[in-house]
């Protein structure tokens, strides 16, 4: 079974360009969830899909990003403009309805995002 | 503000001792906790994890405890092998609520022959 895949793996672009990366959950998994990490620090909750719907998105850090799941399969995350604050590694992660039998969530490798 | 800290940012203990992995939280409505293991250019993997309402887990090698009242837990891996070399979070959550996990910083830990 294939793991949660994540394109690209590492990305850099220019201040005030637009980057969009995308996450693949693990077939099956209606919980999609993004994650980020700037260097060092802890990794931080983005938001939560439920299939195509946005159940939680009290991370977002403001309106230069967007998410989409479209048809509750692969998920999008849009930054734009990218600002050098945005720098850092994003985590997708999924898990299946009842994940909390085991509350395990799984992780794909991340993108390394780099704002210059 | 930080509501899981891991104030060690690394360790490094010799092969075949025992590894105790600290981590602290501040929010006494946490009910579920988890460890995740992380080696470099690869995501998060979890570990084990423990309910609020238990004091101890154990799966093989790893244990974890929680002290409620101190609220803090704790990561044992005995005995300790090379392998175990990577990054290691601690996170919790309020399993009634949400679905987020909050993160710790992260321990380093390293395994030396």
């Amino acid at each position: 079974e294939a793991g949660v895949t994540q394109f690209p793996s590492h990305s850099v672009i220019e201040k005030g360009q637009t980057v969009t990366l995308r996450c693949d959950p693990i077939s099956g998994h209606d919980n999609l969830y993004w994650y980020r990490r700037v260097m060092g620090k802890e990794i931080k909750f983005l938001l939560h899909f439920v299939k195509e719907s946005k159940q939680d998105e009290s991370g977002m850090p403001n309106n230069r990003f967007l998410a989409e799941r479209t048809g509750g399969t692969y998920s999008t995350l849009k930054v734009q403009p990218a600002e050098l604050e945005d720098s850092g590694v994003y985590f997708c992660a999924s898990s299946q309805e009842g994940w909390r039998r085991n509350y395990e969530q799984y992780f794909g490798p991340g993108t390394r995002l780099t704002v210059t | 503000d930080q509501q899981v800290k891991q104030n060690s940012p690394s360790l490094s203990v010799q092969e075949g001792r025992i590894s105790i992995l600290n981590c602290d939280y501040t929010n006494s409505m946490f009910d579920y906790f988890l460890w995740y293991k992380k080696y470099p250019a690869e995501g998060p993997t979890f570990l084990i994890s423990i309910s609020s309402i238990k004091d101890k887990n154990e799966d093989g090698r790893f244990t974890v405890f929680l002290n409620k009242s101190a609220k803090h837990l704790s990561l044992h891996i005995v005995p300790s092998q090379p392998g175990d070399s990577a990054v290691y979070f601690c996170a919790a959550t309020l399993v009634k609520n949400t679905d987020k996990l909050i993160f710790g910083t992260g321990t380093r830990l390293q395994v030396f022959p």
